[in-house]
């Protein structure tokens, strides 16, 4: 079945622990995104990466690191999570960007940094 | 840098009524339009996509949009509601840098019995 995976799907950590979301996806495809979601704000773009060792900042890129060493996989890292890092998190990949491809999602990450 | 809006957090209808839900999107040439359904605890799936094909477009579950150009819009409707589609809804764009997308913040739209 193809599908993008995320683990863990809850998370509660507190402020300052790193952490690691991670996202796999099993389509082979070449884009992936990481983005979270906030009430009324809907999905922001923290990182994409547009293949392997390519990656590049989304809208909010601020306290978040990401990393392709594979391209079936596209690690979240907070090295230290704070407080207003608490979102739901959603990893997605497409087989390509810029062509209206459609995106596939992951099922999130809820995040609460205390 | 290019801006989708959804007009109204919340939308709740009756079982059996039309369907209306908003999208206005700024940009200065045709983009590429979507719209997603995010159901409780699950992540986005597509419904629909605008690539220029065709205006009106037909996606799952009964759902359609209409690509206005002179409006900017993009609205979603559907005629007659089912509970099942009580969930959120995304409009969203791809940014005609064509590295992202741009989406709305998101309509939830609620059925009554």
């Amino acid at each position: 079945e193809a599908q993008v995976t995320q683990n863990p799907r809850y998370l509660i950590t507190v402020t300052g622990k790193k952490l690691t979301v991670t996202c796999s996806q099993n389509m082979n495809h070449e884009y992936m995104s990481w983005y979270r979601q906030d009430p009324g704000l809907g999905l922001r773009q923290i990182y994409y990466s547009m293949n392997v060792e390519v990656t590049d900042k989304g809208d909010v890129p601020e306290g978040y690191k990401v990393s392709r060493k594979e391209k079936r996989n596209f690690p979240l890292i907070l090295e230290s999570p704070s407080p207003n890092q608490t979102s739901l998190y959603f990893c997605a990949s497409s087989s390509g960007v810029g062509l209206g491809y459609e995106q596939y999602f992951g099922p999130g990450t809820r995040l609460t940094v205390t | 840098a290019q801006s989708v809006t959804q007009l109204g957090s919340h939308v709740s209808v009756s079982e059996g009524a039309l369907v209306l839900l908003r999208c206005n999107y700024s940009s200065s040439v045709p983009p590429y339009l979507f719209w997603y359904v995010q159901y409780p605890n699950q992540g986005l799936q597509l419904l629909l996509k605008y690539t220029s094909a065709a205006t009106l477009v037909k996606g799952i579950n009964g759902f359609e949009a209409e690509f206005k150009k002179s409006e900017t819009s993009f609205h979603l409707t559907k005629p007659s509601a089912h509970m099942s589609d009580a969930a959120e809804y995304f409009c969203a764009v791809e940014d005609t840098g064509g590295f992202k997308t741009i989406f709305g913040a998101g309509t939830r739209l609620f059925v009554k019995a």
